[in-house]
């Protein structure tokens, strides 16, 4: 069965950073790219980035509001996607949810909650 | 940037009755590889979002039948045969023919 489990979500201050997590099982991690959503309170879905699986480079790919601030990795060993958030703004609070793949995004984690406020 | 737009905004629909719901795309959305990524989610309260149809009209795993996708070029329609109270929530076109992803703005199905 596929899961994906983020976390690393909390409140944090503008300016910092926040590093969260997604650790998926059940299928070949490796092999996937992988994708970051978010949502904002009372908005819609926004797409935030993607990594390619290490077949095609393991390159990134990244909303223009989050470049230059957001960097995903991956450690296909651990089967984990991360999502490096720095100098956050009030406008990234949000539920953060990772998915499988770029273009289908099938499978969804439970999200996991950044609340930037001073 | 694709711009999707989602009609309409908010459809009340009785139990056991259809919805329908038009998502059209700003430009073509056929891939390079000659897919189509349109995609439909349903967003319940408290939930993530839900993978329904992908590719226009393929249904996801474990997705009720009552739920089809349709479509080509910039015009696209989620159908629901029969609306039931678990089908209450906001649902979302999204392509990911070419970056950046983007959605539709959302359409709120609601019971009458």
């Amino acid at each position: 069965e596929v899961q994906l489990v983020e976390s690393g979500g909390g409140l944090v201050q503008p300016g910092r950073s926040l590093r969260l997590s997604c650790t998926a099982s059940g299928f070949a991690f490796g092999t996937y790219a992988m994708t970051w959503f978010r949502q904002a309170p009372g908005k819609g879905l926004e797409w935030v980035g993607f990594i390619r699986g290490k077949a095609h480079g393991g390159t990134t790919e990244y909303a223009a509001s989050v470049k230059g601030r957001f960097t995903i990795s991956r450690d296909d060993s651990k089967s984990i996607v991360y999502l490096q958030m720095n100098s956050l703004k009030t406008e990234d609070t949000a539920v953060y949810y990772c998915t499988r793949d770029r273009a289908v995004s099938d499978y969804w984690g439970q999200g996991t909650l950044v609340t930037v406020s001073s | 940037d694709i711009v999707m737009t989602q009609t309409p905004l908010s459809s009340p629909v009785t139990l056991g009755q259809p919805a329908s719901i038009s998502c059209r795309s700003s430009q073509g959305l056929v891939h390079s590889d000659g897919n189509t990524y349109l995609s439909w989610l349903q967003k319940r309260p408290g939930q993530p979002p839900r993978l329904l149809i992908y590719k226009i009209s393929n249904r996801f795993s474990g997705v009720p039948d009552r739920f089809s996708g349709s479509g080509a070029g910039t015009d696209f329609t989620l159908k629901i045969s029969r609306v039931e109270a678990e089908d209450v929530g906001v649902y979302y076109c999204m392509q990911a023919t070419q970056i950046p992803v983007t959605f539709g703005g959302g359409t709120k199905v609601e019971i009458k």
